[in-house]
């Protein structure tokens, strides 16, 4: 089945360094959803990207979809402390039995 | 609007017993999935639901099932619990069910198996 690998699974950093997280699929996505969850908190969704070769911005977070839509990337621009969460990427399949398969997240901590 | 709401917000249970979570998705959503959340496996899907139909389905024991009522509102039964039950539950309600719908997730019910 759709397997969503998502690196790197912890990242620490100094609040105005940049962070990256990456998202591979084993298959072809029609689409990926990005969400973030906060400690104790729930998912909530960011981004959703569907072309080939698709970027999007929001404030200081650029998302990228791969031109083969098998992977894709969500970067942070000068860390605030306010964006430590745990980043997950979702990658919907194609064809006609739709499912979203999320990566096991990347977990984001801001040291200020 | 109201969001996703979920019920009871923690549970404990004895292994072997069974237990029944409750979702109310967002008014006017017809979709509800059920995701299972563990710091090993991450955020792993159960199933989906759209207009009282199970739409899809993943690789979970039959011990967990689920439905969905006419109002939309779905519930999840966990027959026989194990001590690897023991998760935050997530549901996720969509609008009208087309593919590539955000997801809207509840709070989640965190429940703990001994």
């Amino acid at each position: 089945g759709q397997q969503v690998m998502q690196i790197p699974q912890y990242q620490h950093v100094q609040e105005g360094e940049d962070f990256t997280t990456y998202c591979n699929s084993s298959t072809t996505l029609s689409n990926i959803q990005w969400y973030k969850q906060r400690p104790g908190g729930h998912p909530v969704f960011l981004i959703q990207l569907v072309k080939s070769g698709e970027v999007k911005k929001q404030k200081r977070l650029t998302f990228q979809f791969g031109e083969a839509k098998k992977n894709s990337s969500l970067h942070i621009t000068a860390t605030q402390t306010t964006d430590v969460g745990t980043y997950f990427c979702a990658g919907g399949t194609e064809g006609s039995n739709y499912k979203l398969t999320f990566g096991k997240g990347t977990l984001l901590t801001v040291n200020p | 609007k109201a969001g996703v709401t979920q019920t009871p917000r923690y549970l404990i249970k004895t292994r072997g017993q069974q237990v029944t979570l409750s979702c109310s998705p967002i008014s006017g959503h017809r979709s509800v999935s059920w995701y299972q959340q563990t710091p090993g496996q991450g955020l792993q899907f159960l199933f989906e639901y759209f207009s009282e139909t199970q739409r899809n389905k993943g690789n979970f024991p039959g011990r967990f099932s689920g439905r969905q009522f006419s109002n939309s509102r779905s519930e999840m039964n966990v027959s026989t619990l194990e001590l690897g039950d023991s998760a935050l539950y997530l549901c996720a309600s969509s609008g009208e069910g087309y593919p590539q719908e955000t997801q809207y997730f509840g709070p989640g019910t965190r429940l703990l198996v001994l």
